[in-house]
């Protein structure tokens, strides 16, 4: 089974504060993403990485940034936390183009800035 | 980009009866749909798709129709069950592009017992 594990579940933070949500997937797929879930807008896309060290802004980058260093590892780093980025936060991967467009979700991450 | 529409926002059924989840999407070039289940405290699950070429798809208790002239696709649950009530996501994408999936905001369905 794909297994997609984002590391901390539940964090609350101060506004200003740095904040790194870690995402890892065992499956060596290239793609990986992250999204943020709120209630009636769906998922919306932060950032998404092809390969190591790639990555391309998705929807909504504006106070977010992304590292992949590794293929399997892709974290999230909000520089200076604000209220308006409490939210659930999906990572997602899926393999390569030619195999089809299964993306297989994490468990989320729910942050909370305060 | 693309734009994804979803209704209705919330959906509640009687055990047994079918519930229905519609889509519309804004971009032609669209030709892979996929729906998701999140359960409770759950990342989204693939529970079906469809692509392009083909108008329906069904597994079990699920189906999918997709109207490429009318650029909307839904999604049929017959025989609802409790195990049913989660919410659930559409999306659109162009595969030969990408896998940006631009997502619907959900609906949530509650299957009364």
């Amino acid at each position: 089974d794909v297994k997609v594990t984002q590391s901390s579940r539940y964090l609350v933070k101060r506004t200003g504060e740095k904040v790194f949500l870690e995402c890892v997937q065992d499956m060596d797929h290239e793609n990986m993403f992250w999204y943020r879930q709120d209630p009636g807008l769906g998922l919306r896309l932060i950032y998404f990485s092809y390969d190591v060290k790639m990555k391309e802004k998705g929807d909504i980058p504006e106070g977010y940034s992304v590292s992949r260093e590794k293929k399997e590892r892709f974290s999230l780093i909000l520089e200076s936390a604000s209220t308006n980025q409490t939210s659930m936060y999906l990572c997602a991967s899926t393999p390569p183009f030619w195999s089809g467009n299964t993306i297989y979700f994490g468990e989320g991450s729910w942050l909370t800035v305060v | 980009g693309e734009n994804v529409e979803q209704h209705p926002s919330t959906l509640s059924v009687q055990e047994g009866d079918s519930a229905v989840i519609k889509c519309t999407y804004s971009d032609s070039a669209s030709n892979y749909f996929p729906w998701y289940k999140q359960e409770l405290g759950k990342g989204p699950q693939l529970i079906i798709d469809i692509r392009s070429n083909v108008g329906e798809k069904k597994d079990q208790r699920i189906a999918v129709t997709l109207n490429k002239t009318a650029k909307h696709f839904s999604l049929h649950i017959t025989e609802t069950q409790p195990e049913d009530s989660a919410v659930y996501f559409c999306a659109a994408s162009r595969r030969s592009n990408d896998y940006k999936l631009s997502f619907g905001a959900g609906t949530t369905v509650t299957v009364r017992a």
